[in-house]
């Protein structure tokens, strides 16, 4: 079983849909949950950390469910510029960041 | 705002020769990390360093592998005999804060390493 895990995609939308993605990860002594994002043949950018109560950043919104090991991300008003990919990310006792396989969005017009 | 800044962004070489890929981490952050992404793949962790020594590695991270901070400001990653499967983006990264707080990796742009 991968360790992270997500839906390749790629998820097509028009500009101004609400998109959610979703991740599961196997090791339920996990610590520590981010979403990069990544555009094509660039660096991972980190979008934003994941916590159990939940959080939100402007149209981003991210959601931890612990006991199911889930991760997710909602992205609301969907712009052209965010078409990328996107990366769960997990970390364990350490600082090693264990990735996920992405999750391809195109907005389209 | 600073960013951490790698060296070159595309390095060819011929299997079995020596490549060194340069990092500038951010100039406050303590931790330093490479990573690689094979075209088409997940990125993978290769090492982290703190304290002018290794603090974790992967599998991947075997004995063709070695890191170094020669001076104040570079973080090097050595292939020392390179293979066709090396080929792929290399990323450095790193973090202020240690372990058991929330830091954030901030990570260069990239080498890309063609093995011929």
């Amino acid at each position: 079983r991968k360790e992270v895990e997500q839906d390749p995609g790629p998820f097509n939308v028009p500009e101004g849909a609400t998109v959610a993605f979703n991740c599961t990860y196997s090791n339920s002594a996990s610590q520590s949950f981010f979403w990069y994002r990544q555009d094509c043949r660039k660096e991972p950018k980190l979008l934003m950390s994941v916590y159990s109560s939940g959080n939100e950043d402007g149209r981003f919104t991210a959601q931890l469910n612990r006991a199911s090991q889930y991760i997710s991300l909602l992205i609301r008003d969907s712009k052209l510029s965010d078409s990328a990919t996107y990366l769960c990310v997990v970390t364990n006792a350490g600082n090693m960041l264990t990735f996920g396989g992405g999750t391809r969005l195109m907005v389209k017009p | 705002e600073p960013e951490v800044t790698q060296t070159p962004s595309h390095q060819v070489t011929q299997m079995g020769q020596e490549v060194i890929l340069r990092c500038v981490p951010i100039s406050n952050h303590l931790y330093f990390y490479w990573y690689r992404q094979i075209l088409g793949q997940k990125v993978e962790f290769l090492v982290s360093f703190y304290n002018n020594e290794i603090s974790e590695k992967s599998e991947i991270f075997d004995d063709q592998f070695s890191v170094e901070r020669p001076d104040g400001s570079n973080f090097t990653l050595k292939i020392r005999s390179t293979k066709l499967e090396d080929s792929a983006m290399y990323f450095c990264a790193s973090s202020e804060v240690m372990r058991g707080s929330t830091d954030t990796q901030y990570f260069g742009p990239g080498t890309r390493l063609t093995v011929l």
